[in-house]
């Protein structure tokens, strides 16, 4: 079983559409939580952490389950920029920063 | 721009060569970690340099080893190439291990 599990999509949306990605994890140690979004082979790029209470940055909402090792980022009135690949991240117990990824889900938006 | 820099950008070889990537990390940062991305699939992470030291590794194997220097820039010294070697190489540098982490641009090497 993989560390952090996500659905691959792709998930083709309209414009002004909402869409929600899941994201599992399997270490209930892990201490971090955070969605990266990554354009077609460039870097992956911070876009919000994720804490038990949710958070929200404009249109995008995560929240994060630690019962359930769940997480989840709703993106509302999708724009045609947010198409891309949005990458889970966990960091487990006293691993400083060192990464574990999920495979990604990649998002189509369309006008 | 995370003001960290990879070289080279593309690189093809062959099955069983060896190859050398590099990155110049944010200035001030003395941590380097580096992440392999296969096609289709997120980053795996290699290993990271603190001050010089490897202070984690991932699940690769031991032909795949690193160096930093002292100006904390470093390298990823991949031998025996194979097939599934072929990915983006991805170097990220922070002030220090916990602290955030800002990544390159990547090197996308392609072995044939």
């Amino acid at each position: 079983r993989k560390e952090v599990e996500q659905d691959p999509g792709p998930f083709n949306v309209p414009e002004g559409a909402t869409v929600a990605f899941n994201c599992t994890y399997s270490n209930s140690a892990s201490q971090s939580f955070f969605w990266y979004r990554q354009d077609c082979r460039k870097e992956p790029k911070l876009l919000m952490s994720v804490y038990s209470s949710g958070n929200e940055d404009g249109r995008f909402t995560a929240q994060l389950n630690r019962a359930s090792q769940y997480i989840s980022l709703l993106i509302r009135d999708s724009k045609l920029s947010d198409s891309a690949t949005y990458l889970c991240v966990v960091i487990p117990y006293n691993a400083g920063n060192m990464l574990t990824f999920g495979g990604g889900t990649r998002l189509m938006v369309k006008p | 721009e995370t003001g960290v820099t990879q070289s080279p950008t593309h690189l093809i070889k062959t099955r069983g060569q060896q190859v050398t990537l590099r990155c110049s990390s944010q200035s001030g940062h003395n941590t380097v970690s580096w992440y392999q991305q296969a096609l289709g699939q997120g980053p795996q992470f290699i290993f990271q340099y603190y001050r010089e030291e490897e202070n984690g590794r991932g699940n690769f194997p031991p032909r795949f080893s690193g160096l930093q220097f002292p100006n904390y820039s470093s390298e990823l010294n991949v031998n025996a190439l194979e097939l599934d070697d072929s990915a983006l190489y991805l170097c990220a540098s922070s002030a220090g291990s916990g602290e955030k982490l800002f990544f390159g641009s990547g090197t996308q090497l392609s072995v044939l």
